[in-house]
C-alpha cells in the first residue's frame, strides 16, 4: 500500500540555524500539507501546497518558513533560522483530489532545537 | 470553522463495542464529518467520513444524527491496537480553499483499551 515517507525520523540542530525536513508524498496526490505538533499539544496545521503555490498558510507559517516541490517527488519544509519553540513533530500530507477526501500522514519527523 | 466538542478520555474492553461522541451544534450544510485517529507516537490516521448517511467502511462505522449537530464513531470489537487519541473535525468543502481545506484538530477523545 502506498504511504507517504518523511526524512529524517529524528532532526537535531542548534538554534538559529537553517533545517529542511524532507516529504514524499504518495505519487498521484496533488495536495500536499505540513502540519507540527508540539509535545503534548494539538496537531497544527501550518501551510498547504497545490499546483506549485500555496494555498493557505496559518499564522505559524511566517517568514521563517518555506515550502517547495523541488521535483516531481519530494516536497520539503525549511525553516531559515529555527528557534527554541520550534522543536515538535512535523507532519507531512498528501490526498489525491477534493476537500472531503482523506489526507494521509506520514510518520513525521521530531525536530529538536537545542 | 465550525467547533466540535468531545470528551476528553473513555475506556473500553476489549472485544467490546465503543462508541465515541461528537456534538457539532453549530455545523453548516456543506460541513464534512471526519474522523481521523493517532496512534501514540504516529502520524493522525485517516478513520471514515461522512456527510448525511450513516457510513460503514472495514475500521468502523459512523452514525450521523438527523439533525447532524452530533455523530458517533463507532468500533465495534475494540482491540489493543484500537487505543488511540480520536479526533472529529468539520471540513467545509465550499471553504475560500475549496479543495484545499486543512484539517483542524481538536483535542480530541483519548481512548484506553484494557483486557
Amino acid at each position: 500500500e502506498p504511504e507517504v515517507t518523511q526524512t529524517p525520523s529524528h532532526q537535531v540542530t542548534q538554534m538559529g540555524q537553517e533545517v529542511i525536513l524532507r516529504c514524499v508524498p504518495i505519487s498521484n496526490h496533488l495536495y500536499f500539507y505540513w502540519y507540527r505538533q508540539i509535545l503534548g499539544q494539538k496537531v497544527e496545521f501550518l501551510v498547504s501546497f497545490y499546483n506549485n503555490e500555496i494555498s493557505e498558510k496559518s499564522e505559524i507559517f511566517d517568514d521563517q518558513f518555506s515550502v517547495e516541490r523541488p521535483d516531481g517527488s519530494n516536497f520539503t519544509l525549511k525553516i531559515r533560522s529555527t528557534k527554541l519553540e520550534d522543536s515538535a513533530m512535523y507532519f507531512c500530507a498528501s490526498m489525491r483530489v477534493r476537500a472531503y477526501n482523506e489526507q494521509f500522514f506520514g510518520p513525521g519527523t521530531r525536530l529538536t532545537v537545542l | 470553522d465550525a467547533k466540535t466538542t468531545q470528551p476528553n478520555s473513555m475506556e473500553s474492553n476489549e472485544e467490546e463495542p465503543v462508541h465515541l461522541p461528537c456534538n457539532h451544534s453549530t455545523i453548516s450544510g456543506t460541513d464534512y464529518i471526519h474522523w481521523y485517529r493517532q496512534l501514540p507516537s504516529q502520524g493522525p490516521e485517516y478513520v471514515i467520513h461522512g456527510l448525511t448517511s450513516n457510513v460503514n467502511n472495514r475500521m468502523a462505522s459512523l452514525a450521523i444524527a438527523e439533525d447532524r449537530k452530533s455523530s458517533t464513531l463507532i468500533l465495534h470489537r475494540a482491540t489493543l491496537r484500537d487505543a488511540a487519541v480520536y479526533y472529529c473535525i468539520l471540513r467545509d468543502v465550499i471553504s475560500p480553499t475549496g479543495t484545499a481545506s486543512k484539517l483542524t484538530f481538536g483535542t480530541g477523545t483519548r481512548l484506553q483499551v484494557t483486557l
